[in-house]
C-alpha cells in the first residue's frame, strides 16, 4: 500500500504564474487535508476535503487559492497569480475518516514551492 | 480558535541525556494531542499521541504527559540517540477538523 503521494516534489514559478499541487491519498482514504509550512514554522491548516466536497476551508486565503478533490483523481491545490510570499512547503495528509484520536492522518512528502 | 505554543525552539542535548519539549494550548475543547517528528526535507511522522482522558502515555523511550487543568502537554525522550535529531511538532485537535501545530523544536543530539 503506497503512502500519500504528492507531485511535483519541487515547483518553481515566477510571480503571476499559476501553481498546481497534486495529492494522491493512501488507498482507501477519502479525507484529505492540506497544510502550509513556512520556513522554520509549524504547519498551518488550510483546507479539509472529502471526495467531491470541501468540508472546511477556514484556513485558506480568500483569494487566489482553491482546492478540489474530484470523484476520480488526486486532490488539487491551486494557487493563482503566485507571489513570493507563497513560497513554502505544502503538505497534504489523508485519513480514512475525519481525523480524531482514533483516525490518524498520514502525511505526504510535501511540495516545495519557490516563487521567483 | 486554538493557539498552540511550543518551547524551546531549539534544544541540544548530549547523547544519552533526556530531552523535554513543552506545549501549551488555549482551548479546553481540544481533546487530542499528537506529536510529530520531521527530519530535514521529509514528511512529518506521528511518534506518539495522547487523548484528553489520559494523563500519561509511554512508548519505549518516548513519553507524553498531559495536564488538562493547566492546558499543557510535554514530550519526553529518554536516552537520546543521534537519530533522534529532528524537528518535533506538537499539535492539538480542535473542532474535529483542524489540527493546530506548534512552531516546532529543533532537537540536536550531540554524540
Amino acid at each position: 500500500n503506497a503512502g500519500v503521494m504528492q507531485n511535483p516534489r519541487h515547483l518553481v514559478r515566477r510571480r503571476g504564474q499559476e501553481a498546481r499541487l497534486r495529492c494522491s491519498p493512501m488507498k482507501g482514504h477519502s479525507h484529505v487535508y492540506w497544510y502550509r509550512q513556512l520556513p522554520e514554522e509549524g504547519l498551518k491548516f488550510m483546507v479539509y476535503l472529502q471526495k467531491e466536497n470541501i468540508i472546511d476551508e477556514s484556513g485558506m486565503p480568500k483569494e487566489r487559492f482553491s482546492a478540489e478533490f474530484p470523484k476520480e483523481g488526486p486532490s488539487i491545490l491551486r494557487i493563482q497569480q503566485v507571489v513570493r510570499g507563497d513560497s513554502a512547503a505544502y503538505f497534504c495528509a489523508s485519513s480514512t475518516a475525519r481525523v480524531s484520536s482514533y483516525n490518524e492522518q498520514f502525511f505526504g512528502p510535501g511540495t516545495r514551492l519557490t516563487v521567483l | 480558535g486554538e493557539n498552540v505554543e511550543q518551547h524551546p525552539s531549539t534544544l541540544s542535548v548530549q547523547e544519552g541525556d533526556s530531552a523535554v519539549i513543552k506545549c501549551t494550548y488555549s482551548d479546553s475543547a481540544s481533546n487530542y494531542f499528537p506529536w510529530y517528528k520531521q527530519e530535514l526535507g521529509k514528511r512529518p511522522q506521528l511518534i506518539i499521541d495522547i487523548r484528553s482522558n489520559v494523563g500519561e502515555k509511554k512508548d519505549q523511550r518516548i513519553a507524553v504527559t498531559l495536564n488538562k487543568t493547566a492546558k499543557h502537554f510535554s514530550l519526553h525522550i529518554t536516552e537520546t540517540q543521534p537519530e533522534d535529531s529532528a524537528v518535533y511538532f506538537c499539535a492539538a485537535l480542535y473542532t474535529g477538523n483542524q489540527f493546530y501545530f506548534g512552531t516546532g523544536t529543533s532537537l540536536t543530539v550531540i554524540p
